[in-house]
């Protein structure tokens, strides 16, 4: 089956600094991909919608001036959370499909972010 | 998406057969029923899904009632790698891919 790749799968930083999350497709190509944030004993809530080529589409109260979302190729988008708070220590999941059509999505293995 | 309620937990032995319910009675008839189970610290993985007929794959099977009002996802013989939650959702089927998940259920499986 078709896989996504997170990178990294988890990672420790200190508060205020920035750090980038990326998600590839390894054997298909996705000019949509999605990033999912999943705090301890929840479910997994929609942050956003990375389109390639175009600008990102935020949910309801993300910020997308600190979620910043680049889809520059058809098989990698990042995630780089700025200024990290320790409130933002999260599961952060990205998935993809090839094409819209298909009957299932594939998620990334996860990243585990911790802020200190 | 149509809202879908499960029970928060369920336990079943090693060896038996797994039966999750899902209700989802505000289903859409352009609307199919989608099952992905979360593994701890993973990310969710697809198990199968269906429109108004029964569905069986390498993983599961997945029982739609007539009225299509809820359904039952069934591992045949649960082992103890399947302990994870299980959500179920109803969605469009080329909606593009963008899931809503709710609060799943939390299955184990004990020896």
């Amino acid at each position: 089956g078709a896989v996504v790749s997170q990178h990294p799968s988890w990672v420790i930083c200190k508060s205020g600094t920035s750090v980038k999350i990326e998600c590839r497709s390894l054997d298909f190509q996705a000019t949509t991909m999605f990033w999912y944030r999943q705090f301890p004993k929840q479910s997994l809530m929609l942050m956003a919608t990375s389109n390639e080529g175009s600008k990102a589409t935020y949910e309801q109260g993300v910020e997308k001036d600190k979620f910043l979302i680049n889809h520059a190729s058809l098989t990698l988008s990042t995630l780089t959370v700025t200024s990290a708070h320790p409130e933002d220590s999260s599961f952060y999941i990205c998935s993809a499909a090839p094409g819209q059509r298909s009957p299932q999505a594939f998620f990334g293995q996860g990243t585990r972010l911790t802020v200190v | 998406d149509a809202k879908t309620t499960q029970p928060p937990s369920m336990d079943c032995a090693e060896g038996r057969a797994a039966n999750l319910p899902c209700n989802h009675s505000t289903i859409s008839g352009n609307e199919y029923v989608y099952w992905y189970r979360q593994i701890h610290s993973q990310g969710p993985q697809y198990i199968i899904h269906g429109l108004k007929n029964n569905e069986t794959n390498e993983m599961a099977s997945l029982i739609i009632t007539e009225d299509r009002k809820s359904s039952t996802l069934i591992l045949p013989h649960a082992t103890l790698r399947d302990t994870a939650v299980y959500y179920c959702i109803v969605r469009v089927h080329n909606a593009g891919n963008m899931l809503t998940f709710g609060g799943g259920t939390r299955l184990m499986v004990k020896p």
